[in-house]
């Protein structure tokens, strides 16, 4: 089954411990992306990569690093996480850019909470 | 600042009636505009998308008309039924933006019985 998968689905955590996020894709696509959702503000990039070693930041990047050593793996990490990064977290990929390549899938999502 | 302006926040339609959800867009330069739908514990799924090239796409349902000139588009969903409740996000995209999506707020809708 073609699938984003993110672990875990649920996480709370103290202030400061670093913790990562993961999220994998059975379907061979280029691009994946990172994304915050909050009430009120709908669903926020937060990095995204192009190909294996090639990222760059979205629009809230600050606090988060992303890595991309294989096609497959996009981890999330938090290496100081402070409340303000509580939120609700989806890791998305697609195939590529134009027509159709350009549908994102997204995974389960990740609640945090940070205390 | 809010590149793409979704309203409204929240929607109540009895079965059977139609649903109507607006967007607005700043970015002449977007060329891609789903919309996607989120049930509760769920991620996004892509529901129908549509580019400026048409002013109107209709799938089942679910139909978005689009208007270049006004920087505005809607998501219509006739003959709503309770399983049509869920998130509804708007969004818009570049060609060459790597598939960077930029999202509405959201509004979420209630279909009652």
């Amino acid at each position: 089954e073609a699938q984003v998968t993110q672990n875990p689905r649920y996480l709370i955590t103290v202030t400061g411990k670093k913790l990562t996020v993961t999220c994998s894709q059975n379907m061979n696509h280029e691009y994946m992306s990172w994304y915050r959702q909050d009430p009120g503000l709908g669903l926020r990039q937060i990095y995204y990569s192009m190909n294996v070693e090639v990222t760059d930041k979205g629009d809230v990047p600050e606090g988060y690093k992303v890595s991309r050593k294989e096609k497959r793996n996009f981890p999330l990490i938090l290496e100081s996480p402070s409340p303000n990064q509580t939120s609700l977290y989806f890791c998305a990929s697609s195939p590529g850019t134009g027509g159709d390549s350009t549908e994102a899938f997204f995974g389960q999502g990740t609640r945090l909470t940070v205390v | 600042q809010q590149q793409v302006k979704q309203s409204p926040q929240s929607l109540i339609v009895q079965k059977g009636g139609i649903s109507i959800i607006n967007c607005a867009y700043e970015n002449t330069a977007f060329d891609y505009f789903p919309w996607y739908q989120q049930f509760p514990g769920k991620g996004p799924a892509l529901l129908i998308a549509i580019r400026p090239d048409v002013s109107e796409k209709k799938e089942g349902r679910f139909t978005i008309s689009f208007n270049k000139s006004a920087k505005q588009f809607s998501l219509h969903i006739m003959d709503s039924q309770p399983g049509d409740s869920a998130t509804y996000f708007c969004a818009a995209s570049k060609e060459g933006g790597y598939n960077k999506l930029i999202f509405g707020a959201g509004t979420r809708l209630a279909v009652h019985p």
